[in-house]
């Protein structure tokens, strides 16, 4: 299976960008790279995917290496609400979304 | 009305004891899912369903079953409660057919506790 490799937790002030890094060297040519995050008791939202060019959408922007063996989820501005569990996943054509333990982010006010 | 629908939201039940986890959606995807998370842990794939017709056993399908009644509903069991499957279980749903472009779509959770 595809890893990806994050931080446990990082820490961020609020009103400040974040950037969540992601390390999957294995990623093949076809992978995508996804990003979901799990706010306190509620299920994993959808945050924002990419193949190979940069994505922005209303959440976050995803800028991904050339090599693609490593991604970084960009918060603009960290906000209270952001407090959550980020996942980086690599999903392969024809699989299932494999999710690891994610990274902890901790927003200060 | 959330567009996946799990009941209940906790369940307390004892050892031995058969115990059935429901999930219902409303967004006319084909694809569902169930997933357990434990404390710390990352989600965990149990099963999951391409179609009505179609299940597919994921990492951890090991002592328990589903059921696809419906597009709109799947069905998690446990046939005989143990205390490791304490955990808080995800249904999701999926947009997409075929690709690794798929969104999933989670619900609320249930909570189980297993004496």
């Amino acid at each position: 299976d595809a890893k990806t490799t994050q931080p446990n937790s990082m820490e961020s002030n609020e009103e400040e960008p974040v950037h969540l890094p992601c390390n999957h060297s294995t990623i093949s040519g076809t992978d995508y790279i996804h990003w979901y995050r799990q706010l306190p008791s509620q299920g994993p939202e959808y945050v924002i995917h990419g193949l190979t060019s940069n994505v922005n959408n209303r959440m976050a922007s995803l800028a991904i290496a050339e090599d693609r063996k490593s991604s970084t989820l960009i918060l603009h501005r960290a906000t209270l609400r952001d407090a959550a569990v980020y996942y980086c996943i690599l999903h392969k054509y024809g699989n299932k979304l494999v999710f690891g333990a994610g990274t902890i982010l901790r927003v200060k006010s | 009305d959330a567009d996946v629908t799990q009941t209940p939201r906790n369940r307390i039940t004892k050892t031995g004891k058969r115990i059935m986890l429901e999930c219902s959606q409303t967004k006319g995807h084909d694809r569902m899912y169930w997933y357990r998370q434990d404390p710390g842990l990352g989600l965990r794939l149990i099963y999951y369903s391409f179609d009505v017709k179609d299940i597919n056993k994921g990492e951890i399908s090991d002592g328990y079953s589903v059921s696809r009644q419906a597009q709109a509903k799947f069905s998690l069991s446990l046939e005989s409660a143990i205390p490791n499957q304490t955990a808080l279980y995800f249904c999701a749903t999926s947009d997409s057919r075929g690709t690794n472009n798929e969104k999933l779509f989670f619900g609320s959770g249930t909570q189980l506790s297993v004496l």
